[in-house]
């Protein structure tokens, strides 16, 4: 139980345009989930938390307008990189929790972004 | 902003030797979670600390959390080739059973040598 599924898991794109993650709790709901980042051999930077029905909540420095994050179901939540520079390449990574164990993350496998 | 000062950040040892990773801050965390992470992956859960003082085994791992809930160690007995990665702690903020993004240390690189 406790898995948690990211798409793509890797994308390379252009200067300029916007790409979307997916991340999804394959075995469970998850009215809460996290965006992560993480720079090359750095540690996790917690971006956002995401709510299922309700605005995300953006940790200070990051830009709400450019990290789009939509959790439109209890089992899926989205982050759109709009107008992407080479700046935001970076290892992009979600994680949940299971009602019952709030102090327990679950993450995906991360999804790798190369902004050319 | 809540830190979590992790050490080593980087220790090679030969197989059959322990090791105790330490993680420390100022802050006191309503719990306290240790990852291990493989290159291109995301992280893994490996335990969580909740309780001062709590101490939690996995096998050869022994965890610990401070009495005080502002550090936690992780020993590793007679490391083996296997135990080889990134090893990461990170902290929760909020108490009373919500959900919280957590804060995580800088990580330990640990290699172990056969």
């Amino acid at each position: 139980g406790a898995v948690v599924s990211q798409h793509p898991s890797w994308v390379i794109c252009k200067s300029g345009t916007s790409v979307k993650i997916e991340c999804r709790s394959l075995d469970f709901q998850a009215t809460t989930m996290f965006w992560y980042r993480q720079f090359p051999k750095q540690s996790l930077m917690l971006m956002a938390t995401s709510n299922e029905g309700s605005k995300a909540t953006y940790e200070q420095g990051v830009e709400k307008d450019k990290f789009l994050i939509n959790h439109a179901s209890l089992t899926l939540s989205t982050l759109t990189v709009t107008s992407a520079h080479p700046e935001d390449s970076s290892f992009y990574i979600c994680s949940a929790n299971l009602a019952a164990k709030p102090h327990e993350q679950y993450f995906g496998p991360g999804t790798r972004l190369t902004v050319t | 902003t809540q830190l979590l000062e992790q050490s080593p950040q980087f220790l090679s040892i030969q197989e059959g030797e322990n090791l105790t990773v330490y993680c420390n801050s100022s802050s006191v965390f309503s719990s306290l979670q240790w990852y291990r992470q493989e290159p291109g992956e995301g992280p893994v859960l490996l335990v969580t600390v909740v309780t001062g003082g709590e101490v939690k085994k996995l096998k050869r791992l022994t965890f610990q959390f401070g009495d005080a809930r502002k550090d936690s160690s992780l020993h590793i007995t007679a490391a083996q080739p296997g135990d080889t990665g990134l090893y990461l702690c990170a902290g929760a903020r909020r108490a009373g059973g919500g959900a919280d993004g957590l804060t995580f240390g800088k990580g330990t690189h640990l290699i172990i040598q056969p």
